[in-house]
């Protein structure tokens, strides 16, 4: 059973760069068919996408996040990260790393999320 | 950009069937997911492609989706469904968007 699990900083400075680690456990980022992909949650608010990358390495992003925003794949370590540049207090969030299956347009598997603050 | 919108709460009295909406343009042309959030936890997907349930997921949740409106529907509510809902859909089949959650409240 594929499960995933973020891991990074807890607390972020602003104007730094979030780095977040999706490590995927019981099966393999490099199968294709999914979405590998970001979500974050503000806290007491609704759900965000952040952005997406396909096995191939083809990235799609949040049109309000793209100009800060990369997504990656290490499929040596078996996971994907992600990297948000010039953080403010408005990206503290829970940040969610999921899979979807292409066909079924849907995130399937969801890891616990990783609470990220950002202040100084 | 491609919005959805949902009422943000929804009562129901146990056993009753709960129905929670999702209103986008022309959101009956694309397909419309459904994820479950209790407090503390990660979302779980309840429905896929409109109508379709995730193993696992009890039959008394049910989709639709047609025109501009997908519905999530649970009959016989039951207290552990009390949660909060996200529905989600595709802009030009690339950008992935939710709608503003509903609370929904067994009581």
């Amino acid at each position: 059973q594929v499960q995933l699990q973020e891991s990074g900083p807890g607390l972020v400075k602003p104007s730094q760069t979030l780095s977040l680690t999706c490590t995927v456990s019981g099966g393999s980022i490099s199968s294709g068919g999914y979405y590998w992909t970001w979500i974050r949650q503000h806290p007491g608010k609704g759900l965000e996408w952040i952005g997406y990358i396909y096995y191939s390495g083809s990235t799609y992003y949040n049109v309000s996040l793209k100009s800060r925003v990369t997504i990656s794949v290490d499929t040596s370590k078996n996971h994907f990260s992600l990297e948000l540049n010039s953080m403010t207090a408005a990206d503290t969030a829970v940040y969610y790393c999921a899979r979807g299956p292409m066909d079924r347009k849907a995130f399937e598997i969801w890891g616990q999320g990783t609470m990220v603050s950002v202040s100084s | 950009s491609y919005e959805l919108t949902q009422p943000p709460s929804v009562s129901v009295s146990p056993g009753q069937t709960a129905s929670i909406t999702c209103s986008g343009d022309k959101l009956g042309e694309k397909y419309a997911c459904w994820y479950q959030q209790k407090p503390g936890q990660s979302p779980v997907l309840v429905m896929y492609q409109d109508t379709k349930r995730p193993s696992g997921i009890p039959e008394r949740f049910s989709g639709s989706n047609s025109g501009n409106t997908a519905t999530l529907t649970i009959s016989g509510t039951q207290a552990m469904d009390e949660a909060d809902y996200y529905c989600q859909a595709w802009d030009r089949n690339t950008y992935v968007k939710f709608g503003g959650g509903t609370k929904l409240t067994v009581l």
